[in-house]
């Protein structure tokens, strides 16, 4: 099946410096991602929609300029958490539809954990 | 609001016992409802989803539009089906909305 990739797949960093994670779709290719976070012991929340080529989408609650989405090609999007602070501390994880084979089914990146001391 | 209910966060049974992990959603359009599965270690995977009305490992899910639930069943548990499973609704744009997860454990 398809496969997503994340890197790193984990990163500690100063409180006020910003973090980049990638997601790659490694055998297909994705004009859709999708951001999650998840906090210890609770599910995943939808961040935001990444499209190639245009704006990324945000859901309610979640500020753009603290999470800034690139998906600058069919195979990658980034995010970047900027001024990051300890309450940005969390796993991220990336999903994609393989539209190719099966377009409701999303793909899962083995996310990123990300602690912010 | 759209929205999907786990109501067991923990589950243990033993080998060879029924399983059935509830979920229970609310959507006012029409729903496309999965289960996916994280063994430990592991990245999320799909395990089924209702419109293939297919069975995988053992585990079958029936939507039941009149109760708004999609519980996931398998007559006779194994010790690999210990994992943490969540129930997920497709809404808009094909965006996921996740319920808190249910950790399942099979005792020997």
């Amino acid at each position: 099946g398809a496969v997503v990739s994340q890197h790193p797949s984990w990163v500690i960093c100063k409180s006020g410096t910003s973090v980049k994670i990638e997601c790659r779709s490694l055998d297909f290719q994705a004009t859709t991602m999708f951001w999650y976070r998840q906090f210890p012991k609770q599910s995943l929340m939808l961040m935001a929609t990444s499209n190639e080529g245009s704006k990324a989408t945000y859901e309610q609650g979640v500020e753009k300029d603290k999470f800034l989405i690139n998906h600058a090609s069919l195979t990658l999007s980034t995010l970047t958490v900027t001024s990051a602070h300890p309450e940005d501390s969390s796993f991220y994880i990336c999903s994609a539809p393989d539209r190719g084979s099966s377009p409701d089914t999303q793909y899962f990146g083995p996310g990123t954990r990300l602690t912010v001391l | 609001a759209q929205r999907v209910t786990q109501p067991e966060k923990l589950l243990s049974v033993f080998k060879g016992a029924p399983v059935e992990l509830k979920c229970n959603y609310s959507y006012s359009g029409s729903p496309e409802l999965f289960w996916y599965v994280q063994y430990s270690r592991q990245r999320l995977q799909l395990l089924l989803r209702h419109i293939s009305r297919e069975s995988i490992k053992g585990f079958t899910a029936d939507l039941n539009k009149g109760e708004t639930s999609f519980h996931l069943k398998k007559p006779f548990a194994q010790e690999e089906d210990s994992a943490m499973y969540y129930c997920a609704l497709m809404t808009g744009a094909q965006k996921l909305v996740f319920g808190q997860g249910t950790r399942l454990t099979i005792n020997p």
